[in-house]
């Protein structure tokens, strides 16, 4: 089974600091990884995803994530963050045919 | 793009209550759907997966008896707490996808369930 590990709980950043949130995950297979932002009091939406091809993906506002298949990593970047990123990011992975598997979560908190 | 809605958003009641929470694709065929449990700082816990017109399949620990699915058509499954204690309040969430699974899931507002 899949099993996914976020390395950090909360993380607090001064606007227009750049970011990267870990993301590693255990399975031997083919594996596709998310993203996910949860902004306080909304439903969980999709940041990116990778399934094949360019391990960069790029997504929305800004985001971008590198897969490292040798590290079995997936780690989130933005180059400059905002206020209004401030959220609750969760990294999942799923291999064919099963669900969702979703890391702890790491809370971004960007100050003014 | 894709939405689901989950209603209620926010249920309170009274010990030994069942509670049904109603999870609705609106706008495309949710193939599968899934109900996860997240604890307060925590991450989503899978409860169970349901495809339409077929029963769940429930993760370990996770009584079947207590929380009851129906995926009874390709927009709407729900769940049902029956007999709910305080040790079943949590956040519940949906979630649902089409027929292939390399397409995303989509999530629903979640339901907050408080049991007094």
């Amino acid at each position: 089974a899949q099993s996914v590990s976020q390395h950090n709980h909360h993380v607090i950043l001064s606007e227009a600091a750049s970011l990267e949130l870990g993301c590693n995950y255990s399975y031997g297979g083919t594996v596709n990884l998310f993203w996910y932002v949860q902004y306080p009091g909304q439903h969980l939406q999709l940041l990116l995803k990778y399934f094949s091809g360019d391990p960069l993906v790029k997504g929305i506002k800004g985001f971008e994530a590198e897969f490292i298949k040798s590290k079995f990593s997936f780690n989130l970047r933005k180059p400059s963050v905002q206020w209004s990123d401030t959220a609750e990011y969760f990294c999942a992975v799923n291999a064919r045919n099963t669900p969702l598997v979703f890391g702890k979560g790491t809370r971004l908190s960007v100050i003014a | 793009g894709a939405v689901v809605s989950q209603h209620p958003s926010r249920v309170i009641c009274k010990s030994g209550t069942s509670v049904k929470i109603e999870c609705r694709s609106l706008d495309f065929q949710a193939t599968t759907m899934f109900w996860y449990r997240q604890f307060p700082k925590q991450s989503l816990m899978l409860m169970a997966t349901s495809n339409e017109g077929s029963k769940a399949t429930y993760e370990q620990g996770v009584e079947k008896d207590k929380f009851l699915i129906n995926h009874a058509s390709l927009t709407l499954s729900t769940l049902t707490v029956t007999s709910a204690h305080p040790e079943d309040s949590s956040f519940y969430i949906c979630s649902a996808r089409g027929q292939y699974s390399n397409q995303p899931q989509h999530f629903g507002d979640g339901t907050r369930l408080s049991i007094l």
